[in-house]
């Protein structure tokens, strides 16, 4: 049972451009929320989270969006440069549990 | 200097032969975790461990084995491999396991054949 999903295996966005990458999930008991990138031959690296209390977090080009009762978040890099081009990964957890359930992944690539 | 390190990167060995992969952070955080991630990508957590003690073990056949000797190290060891444990082995740790983020390393892409 696949309870983080990410129905997109790919994207391809323009440099500068905005990318928007989308994530469901089905567990109604996750309430935090966290987006990893993954380069090839590398492990994933932190980029950014969301607790549920929250509907919106900025870092800079990244921004996470919450919609608690559609269960969906999105990832928005704007603006989209090459060096973003890599493997994202939406992870779901419950606070004060150590378990992360990590999506599949979607392939960014942006096109300079 | 490596915040995660894992050996080796790349492990090509026959069915039934007993393997080892060894982890070591050197973050100072409390916990460590071993993932899989499959031929179909999934990154599946099989292990965590806090300060040495066991705290998450997912339905993962007993021929696989973590030793964690202190905080800083979580080896996994394999026992009679079959063609199904081909994948990648991702260690990662996390300050205290408790929804900060973790931190991965390189991965261990483990062939059986």
């Amino acid at each position: 049972d696949q309870q983080v999903k990410q129905n997109s295996p790919s994207l391809s966005v323009q440099e500068g451009r905005i990318s928007i990458l989308n994530c469901d999930y089905t567990n109604s008991m996750f309430d935090y929320f966290l987006w990893y990138k993954k380069y090839p031959a590398e492990g994933p690296t932190f980029l950014i989270s969301i607790s549920s209390i929250k509907d919106k977090n900025e870092d800079g080009r990244f921004t996470v969006f919450l919609n608690k009762s559609a269960k969906h978040l999105s990832l928005h890099i704007v603006p989209s440069q090459p060096g973003d081009s890599a493997v994202y990964f939406c992870a779901a957890s419950v606070l004060g549990y150590q378990k992360v359930t990590f999506g599949t992944g979607t392939k960014l690539q942006v096109i300079p | 200097d490596t915040a995660v390190s894992q050996t080796p990167k790349y492990l090509v060995t026959q069915m039934g032969n007993d393997k080892s992969i060894k982890c070591e952070q050197n973050l100072g955080h409390d916990t460590m975790y071993w993932y899989k991630q499959d031929s179909k990508k999934f990154l599946k957590i099989m292990f965590s461990y806090n300060n040495k003690e066991l705290i998450i073990n997912e339905t993962v056949p007993n021929r696989f084995s973590p030793k964690s000797p202190d905080k800083a190290h979580l080896n996994l060891h394999i026992n009679s491999l079959e063609l199904g444990d081909s994948a990648v082995y991702f260690c990662a740790s996390s300050q205290d396991g408790y929804n900060s983020p973790l931190h991965f390393g390189n991965g261990t892409r483990l062939t059986v054949t």
